[in-house]
């Protein structure tokens, strides 16, 4: 069965503009969690997203915001872009709850922003 | 909430020497422990995974211990090959209503052929 899969894998913004990433969780999932992958910090947990209801957040600011679809893809989006968003966007799915079982990682959205 | 620390950051060893990475937690009520291993240009995958109830679990060369009481849990990769070269993870699953999973920081494992 098909993966995890993540739209754009690559993208370039500047300062101030805002940004909307694609997750796609594996058929059946009900589950997506997002989290902030950079080198000095590792994965840092942006916030969960169960059967469209926003289950757990993570310590961001406001501008990092998400929403998940009826048939369980989700986005999420980032206004305002600082230099320090700069960072690779993982997503991953899971059958129930993120803490219950396996997660799957999607292969990640590489944002640079200039 | 929780927090995991993971040691070391980096670690070298040559083919066929085991490796060891370290992860201690800080909520007591943690009970599940998966490990992931990420290479080059990929999400991470999980390898192994513990839940509190079990001290240690085994995968051919892959096993990993957990020590409640120290609130420390370890993975061991014995007769190490260069593909097992990538970075790993460990994490630790908070309780009081979040459930979400904590990352340590990771291990960038190098195995030299």
């Amino acid at each position: 069965k098909a993966g995890v899969t993540q739209t754009p894998r690559y993208l370039i913004k500047t300062r101030g503009q805002q940004v909307t990433l694609s997750c796609s969780p594996i058929s059946g999932h009900r589950s997506v969690s997002w989290y902030q992958q950079t080198p000095g910090q590792g994965l840092q947990f942006l916030f969960e997203y169960f059967s469209e209801t926003q289950r757990n957040k993570g310590n961001f600011p406001g501008r990092f915001s998400g929403r998940q679809f009826s048939n369980s893809r989700s986005e999420m989006n980032v206004s305002t872009l600082e230099l320090g968003d700069s960072a690779l966007y993982l997503c991953a799915s899971s059958l129930g709850l993120a803490g219950s079982g396996e997660q799957f990682f999607g292969p990640g959205t590489r944002l640079t922003v200039l | 909430g929780e927090n995991v620390e993971q040691h070391p950051s980096t670690l070298s060893v040559q083919e066929g020497d085991s490796a060891v990475i370290k992860c201690t937690y800080s909520d007591s009520a943690s009970n599940y422990f998966p490990w992931y291993k990420q290479e080059l240009g990929k999400g991470p995958q999980l390898i192994i995974d513990i839940r509190s109830n079990v001290g240690e679990k085994k995968d051919q060369r892959i096993a990993v211990t957990l020590n409640k009481t120290a609130k420390h849990f370890s993975l061991h990769i014995t007769e190490t090959q260069p593909e097992d070269s990538a970075v790993y993870f460990c994490a630790a699953q908070e309780q009081g209503g979040s459930e979400k999973l904590v990352f340590g920081k990771g291990t960038k494992l190098t195995v030299n052929p």
